[in-house]
């Protein structure tokens, strides 16, 4: 069984970097027709995509948050990860990762990690 | 980037009762790739429906997808009390995946 595992920082101070995590088990990440993404969810809201990064490591923006996103991954550690920079109150949200089955929905999904940004 | 609005935003209904939840997109969505999850408290989502109409792997065939182009419908023909929850739909034919704003299907 496939299983995804955030961790990560769950407060950050306003204009620093947002750093997250995601732990993948049960699945080969550098093979298959899949994708590796992060979704995030403000409290309340509804799901917001963020990304997708490739196990070549090519990556796809949500064009709102393209200037301040880096993504990367390490398939010998099955793991890739999220860098959110300039964070601000409105980053404050569930961050999700999830498995991107080609051509582009989601089959398993980690549990969440809730991010607040806060002084 | 394509814009998907899901109506009703609350759906009140009893269990055994139908449930239809639509999903109008802002341009055609390629080759019906859209899908549906479901959502309750304090869960990630869980993927219902993929290619409009395909079932995931083990979900129950009271919920069923259809439509095509830009607009798309869920349907439960009857609640059962596990499936009162959130339900957002996402399109995936153009590279910048977006999500429904969701219908939350509640216990009337």
């Amino acid at each position: 069984q496939v299983q995804l595992q955030e961790s990560g920082s769950g407060l950050v101070r306003p204009s620093q970097t947002l750093s997250l995590t995601c732990a993948v088990s049960g699945a080969s990440m550098s093979s298959g027709p899949y994708t590796w993404s992060w979704i995030r969810q403000p409290p309340g809201k509804g799901l917001e995509w963020i990304g997708y990064i490739q196990h070549s490591g090519s990556t796809y923006y949500s064009r709102s948050l393209k200037s301040r996103l880096t993504f990367s991954i390490d398939g010998s550690k099955r793991q890739f990860s999220l860098m959110l920079n300039s964070v601000t109150a409105a980053d404050t949200a569930m961050y999700y990762c999830a498995r991107e089955l080609l051509p582009g929905y989601f089959d398993f999904w980690g549990r969440g990690i809730l991010v607040t940004v806060s002084s | 980037d394509i814009v998907l609005t899901q109506s009703p935003g609350t759906l009140s209904l009893s269990p055994g009762e139908r449930a239809t939840l639509s999903c109008r997109a802002s341009q055609g969505v390629s080759s019906s790739f859209l899908a549906w999850y479901q959502q309750k408290p304090g869960q990630a989502p869980r993927l219902l429906i993929y290619g409009a109409s395909t079932r995931a792997t083990g979900i129950p065939d009271r919920f069923s997808g259809s439509g095509s182009g830009t607009d798309f419908t869920l349907a439960i023909s009857r609640l059962e009390p596990e499936d009162f929850a959130v339900y957002y739909c996402q399109q995936y034919g153009t590279s910048r995946k977006t999500f429904g704003g969701g219908t939350k299907v509640e216990i009337k």
